[in-house]
């Protein structure tokens, strides 16, 4: 696709309840980062994927995070049993490879009431 | 420990007023210094990335540089829609994280 996409782009939830948010990388992208950005913060790393490989996983909070990217290309954010303290944007970025640079879709604001 | 630190955290700057933005960072081995714009209700958009002590780029009114220690952006005559939210991020070469900044508002009046 021409940048990456991201839905849904809002979303309010209720304590408890599971979610799942979908990112749509650049199709060529071999390399995808979740991140979650709080407000006046910047971006903070969650996970990665290298096609369906996801090496690095570290920067989720709880068990209750998990991302997946079965086919190499979209890939799901999941967050079970959600918690108001979840509320944030939601941000996955695509790339080409390691060393080059990250290109943003536009996010997915959680509020979990 | 943070990684990475942005100074000043918002700078008001008048049209045609040049300043730099400073980046200090603290990993071990450094893969790659990288810097963002952010507009308002976007997401982060690339404008540079630094691997080694001495690099410059440019970019119309911004250049980047990198020390060993800290990265700088600088911004020659400013206009108002320079104005955004610049964040820098660093990529150890031991991993694949990228740990961002809280990073700098700037404001362009005209």
């Amino acid at each position: 696709g021409a940048g990456v996409s991201q839905s849904p782009r809002y979303k309010v939830t209720k304590r408890g309840q599971d979610v799942t948010l979908r990112c749509d990388p650049i199709s060529s992208h071999a390399t995808l980062y979740w991140y979650q950005q709080a407000l006046g913060q910047g971006p903070e790393f969650l996970t990665y994927f290298n096609y369906e490989a996801q090496p690095d996983k570290s920067g989720l909070p709880s068990d209750r995070f998990s991302a997946e990217r079965p086919e190499g290309s979209i890939s799901t954010l999941t967050i079970q049993r959600t918690e108001q303290r979840d509320s944030a944007m939601y941000r996955c970025a695509s790339s080409s490879g390691y060393y080059n640079e990250q290109f943003f879709g536009p996010g997915t604001r959680l509020t979990v009431l | 420990e943070d990684q990475v630190t942005q100074s000043p955290e918002a700078l008001r700057l008048q049209e045609g007023e040049s300043s730099s933005l400073n980046c200090s960072y603290t990993v071990s081995g450094l893969r790659g210094l990288f810097w963002y714009r952010q507009d308002p209700g976007k997401g982060p958009e690339f404008l540079f990335t630094l691997y080694s002590a001495g690099e410059e780029k440019e970019k119309e009114r911004l250049k980047a540089t990198l020390t060993k220690k800290e990265s700088f952006l600088h911004i020659t005559a400013p206009k108002p829609e320079d104005s955004a939210t610049y964040l820098c991020a660093v990529q150890e070469n031991t991993g694949n994280q990228f740990y961002f900044g809280t990073g700098t508002s700037l404001t362009v009046i005209p």
